[in-house]
């Protein structure tokens, strides 16, 4: 089955900086990779997401990069802010969804 | 007007108490979900219905049991809770799953119910 691995755990950043975690999965049939934030004592939320046919999807602050060849995709987060600061998880999408293990981003004042 | 919504936020049990959660979708989506996340906040899941048909079980002990009355509610009952299900579960949905079992598309979650076996 797929494996989706996410670095880093923890992520601490000045805010306004940038923020990059990177994942990467194991099954070459994952076709679709979205990202979810969660921030405490809520459900995951959808922020972003891209599919297997595009290489970049950009969102205002956010961005989305997937190489397919070598099985990578990133989150860019630009010019930071404090309600950045949440859990974010990857997730690789074949029959089922598969998550990353999380990264808890810091944004500090 | 909460897209998906369950019942109860909290639960606190003895452990061997049977317990229910109760997951509402108002998206008219097709597929719904159970998912687990563990105190190291892993994600993992393990129901997807589609129309009422089960479609995904992930080798989750047969204590739970789902059971959707109709397409836009999927329960999940647990039978003689043990320490190990403490967690927060997540009912999510999404609109469509593909006749090959491929997911087409996005999954939206509730906002989770904290469980807690004593």
């Amino acid at each position: 089955g797929e494996n989706v691995e996410q670095h880093p755990s923890t992520l601490s950043v000045q805010e306004g900086d940038s923020a990059v975690i990177k994942c990467t999965y194991s099954d070459s049939a994952s076709n679709y990779f979205p990202w979810y934030k969660q921030e405490l004592g809520k459900g995951p939320q959808l922020i972003i997401d891209i599919r297997s046919n595009v290489g970049e999807k950009k969102d205002q602050r956010i961005a989305v990069t997937l190489n397919k060849t070598a099985k990578h995709f990133s989150l860019h987060i630009t010019e930071t802010q404090p309600e950045d600061s949440a859990v974010y998880f990857c997730a690789a999408v074949d029959e089922k969804l598969t998550f990353g293990t999380g990264t808890r981003l810091t944004i500090i004042p | 007007d909460t897209a998906v919504s369950q019942t109860p936020k909290y639960l606190v049990t003895q452990m061997g108490n049977d317990k229910s959660i109760k997951c509402e979708q108002n998206l008219g989506h097709d597929t719904m979900y159970w998912y687990k996340q563990d105190s190291k906040k892993f994600l993992k899941i393990m129901f997807s219905y589609n129309n009422k048909e089960l479609i995904i079980n992930e080798t989750v002990p047969n204590r739970f049991s789902p059971k959707s009355p109709d397409k836009a509610h999927l329960n999940l009952h647990i039978n003689s809770l043990e320490l190990g299900d403490s967690a927060v579960y997540f009912c999510a949905s999404s609109q469509d799953i593909l006749a090959g079992g491929g997911l087409t598309d996005t999954q939206y979650f509730g906002p989770g119910t904290r469980l807690t076996v004593l």
